[in-house]
């Protein structure tokens, strides 16, 4: 069965640092999506991407978030300046149309800012 | 009104029970509709999709009522493996022409089937 993979599945990283999550989407879906869960909380969309540009995003993706595909293959999250509340599960999607398909999702980095 | 409410529970039931879990959502123009499971730390992944006619998959009855805006999921004979949190997932897919299928999802709601 068709997969998406994240890496890294775990990152601790200092107060104001700058993290890249990367995602590689199943090959022939068209939308891709980043999601967040922190602990304890429900999951959050963050950003939906479609043709190669941003087509939503929430509230929590402010300026200090960033979404890239750089190759056919890659879609990676950057957090420019990393803040304790970070701190969460964060999910990659993707979907060929999901209407009334459903969505898969990676199996998620826990980013840990300390 | 959350966007998307169920009921957290806990649901504590033995091998062989049925459960049924409950959702409602407050966005009219909301397109399509998932039941998903989370296991602790993991990934949600797709449970079923949730049509307006019902649908079965096995041990697993999905209804949707879009008059009440309700969705419901039934799960028969419980299986130990069946312990996990339920989420009721909304997709606005197309909503107001603007969005590109954001899944909105509820709290979850967490079963633990006992011996």
């Amino acid at each position: 069965e068709p997969e998406v993979t994240q890496t890294p599945s775990h990152q601790v990283t200092q107060m104001g640092q700058e993290v890249i999550l990367r995602c590689v989407p199943i090959s022939n879906h068209l939308y891709f999506y980043w999601y967040r869960q922190i602990l304890g909380q429900k999951v959050e969309f963050l950003v939906s991407f479609y043709n190669n540009e941003i087509s939503e995003k929430s509230e929590i993706f402010d300026d200090q978030f960033s979404v890239e595909r750089p190759d056919g293959s890659n879609f990676t999250l950057k957090i420019r300046s990393t803040k304790l509340e970070d701190s969460a599960m964060y999910f990659c999607a993707s979907t060929s149309h999901g209407t009334y398909d459903g969505y898969t999702f990676g199996s998620g980095t826990r980013l840990t800012v300390v | 009104r959350k966007e998307v409410e169920q009921d957290p529970g806990p649901f504590n039931v033995p091998e062989g029970a049925t459960v049924a879990f409950n959702c409602t959502y407050s966005n009219s123009a909301s397109q399509s509709f998932f039941w998903y499971r989370q296991d602790c730390r993991k990934e949600p992944k797709l449970l079923m999709s949730v049509y307006s006619s019902g649908n079965e998959d096995g041990r697993f009855t999905a209804q949707l009522n879009r008059a009440s805006q309700y969705i419901s999921l039934l799960i028969r004979d419980s299986k130990l493996s069946d312990s996990a949190t339920y989420l009721c997932v909304v997709n606005d897919w197309g909503a107001g022409g603007t969005s590109y299928g954001k899944l909105t999802f509820g709290q979850g709601t967490i079963l633990t089937v006992h011996p």
